[in-house]
């Protein structure tokens, strides 16, 4: 069965720094991979997606991730980190054909000044 | 255009208790999702429907929980009788298109279940 590990439950970083987001998967063929934000109050919010081609995939609000197969891996990264990215953020992944999406455990971001 | 939206926000049953989650999804969306998150677990999947149809609900984890979309509009998931175990938020999602895989979904705030 396929699953997702994202190994950081929580991380704090200053305003400013650069952030990294760690998610490993586990699954046979390349699957879907997804990253969702849940900030306070609001619903998930899709982040960024990769589906097949340019292994390096920008999304919303400056973020990107970037697939690496040799490592199952897709983290999630951010140049400079504002105080309005304190969340939760969720690495999820499907496989094609299958409606079905398999989130990690989720890690939260706290930001200080 | 309103975005998923659920009801309640929060709710506090006692053990044996019924409670009803609602969710409305964004208009004109056929296909809906329920996940649910226990305490420090990961989000997994409940059930999805197209319209009125169950696609699929092999998450649903026993017949304690009920899940309907009379009409193909809103849905509600029932669990009845609460157990301890139940307690969680439950993500309520709709998609133009089935499945993540072919379009986006867009997740509501979640109900938060808290079972004493």
């Amino acid at each position: 069965a396929q699953s997702v590990t994202q190994p950081d439950i929580h991380i704090t970083v200053s305003e400013g720094a650069s952030l990294e987001l760690r998610c490993n998967y586990s699954y046979g063929a390349t699957p879907y991979l997804f990253w969702y934000v849940q900030s306070p109050g609001q619903g998930l919010q899709l982040l960024l997606k990769y589906f097949s081609g340019d292994t390096l995939v920008q999304g919303i609000k400056g973020f990107e991730a970037e697939f690496k197969r040799s490592q199952s891996s897709f983290n999630l990264r951010k140049p400079s980190v504002h105080w309005s990215d304190a969340a939760e953020y969720f690495c999820a992944v499907v496989n094609f054909g299958n409606e079905k999406l398999t989130f990690g455990t989720g890690t939260r971001l706290t930001i200080i000044p | 255009e309103a975005g998923v939206t659920q009801f309640p926000s929060h709710s506090v049953i006692e053990k044996g208790q019924t409670v009803t989650l609602r969710c409305d999804p964004i208009s004109g969306h056929d296909n809906l999702y329920w996940y649910r998150r226990v305490m420090g677990k990961e989000i997994k999947f409940l059930l999805h429907f197209v319209k009125e149809s169950k696609q699929d609900e092999s998450g649903m984890p026993n017949n304690r929980f009920l899940a309907e979309r009379t009409g193909g509009t809103y849905s509600t998931l029932k669990v009845q009788p609460a157990e301890l175990e139940d307690s969680g938020v439950y993500f309520c999602a709709s998609s133009l298109r089935a499945g993540p895989g072919t379009g986006e979904l867009f997740f509501g705030e979640g109900s938060r279940l808290t079972v004493l």
